[in-house]
């Protein structure tokens, strides 16, 4: 079974652009999450989407969105990127939603910002 | 939100030493995960206590928890280079969003 696959791998954008990043989910599972992780800040939930649901959003700014397709895989947008954007994205996915599920996780998107 | 914390922050020991890391939350959970990540990679799970368990094997991994605390701890025993990476644990926040801590820098040293 293939893992959790997030493109693309690198990123580079200058402030004021936008950005999207994608995440397919393990085959069969319905839950997907996006998670920022920053060397400050560490792991910073962003939002969980569960059958083309947004169930769950952490607290970020209204420019970070993102959207679930009936396959299941996920995208991320950011719009009006800041310096601050600069991280790696995560997605991870797993079978159902909630607190007993383990969560799979890509590889992650590394976004640059200049 | 409940975040859980880990100590040490970093931690090096030798091959064949045993390294334990600590994770302590604040509300009450579900269960408790421990992940790894290696570097600039995506987190890969180890381990799920739940509520109700104290203690938990899994290979060269135990975990243990202890919910009047509100902590866990983690223990590999006979540690390998390819042990080092980054270990965090994770809460349900009140059966929402999982809350990671901040992570142990592991570094086993050959």
């Amino acid at each position: 079974k293939a893992g959790v696959t997030q493109t693309p791998r690198y990123l580079i954008k200058t402030r004021g652009q936008q950005v999207t990043l994608s995440c397919s989910p393990i085959s069969g599972h319905r839950s997907v999450s996006w998670y920022q992780q920053t060397p400050g800040q560490g792991l910073q939930f962003l939002f969980e989407y569960f059958s083309e649901t947004q169930r769950n959003k952490g607290n970020f700014p209204g420019r970070f969105s993102g959207r679930q397709f009936s396959n299941s895989r996920s995208e991320m947008n950011v719009s009006t990127l800041e310096l601050g954007d600069s991280a790696l994205y995560l997605c991870a996915s797993s079978f159902q939603q909630g607190p007993n599920e383990k969560l799979f996780f890509g590889s992650g998107t590394q976004l640059s910002v200049l | 939100s409940q975040q859980g914390e880990e100590d040490p922050q970093a931690l090096s020991i030798q091959e064949g030493e045993n390294a334990t890391m600590n994770c302590s939350y604040k509300t009450s959970i579900n269960n408790l995960q421990w992940y790894r990540q290696n570097s600039g990679r995506g987190l890969v799970h180890l381990i799920l206590i739940r509520s109700n368990e104290r203690e938990k094997h899994s290979g060269r991994l135990r975990v243990t928890l202890d919910t009047s605390k509100k902590s866990s701890s983690l223990l590999i025993t006979a540690s390998r280079a390819a042990d080092t990476a980054s270990y965090f644990c994770a809460t349900d926040n009140y059966g929402q969003n999982f809350v990671f801590g901040p992570g142990t820098r592991l570094s086993v040293l050959p």
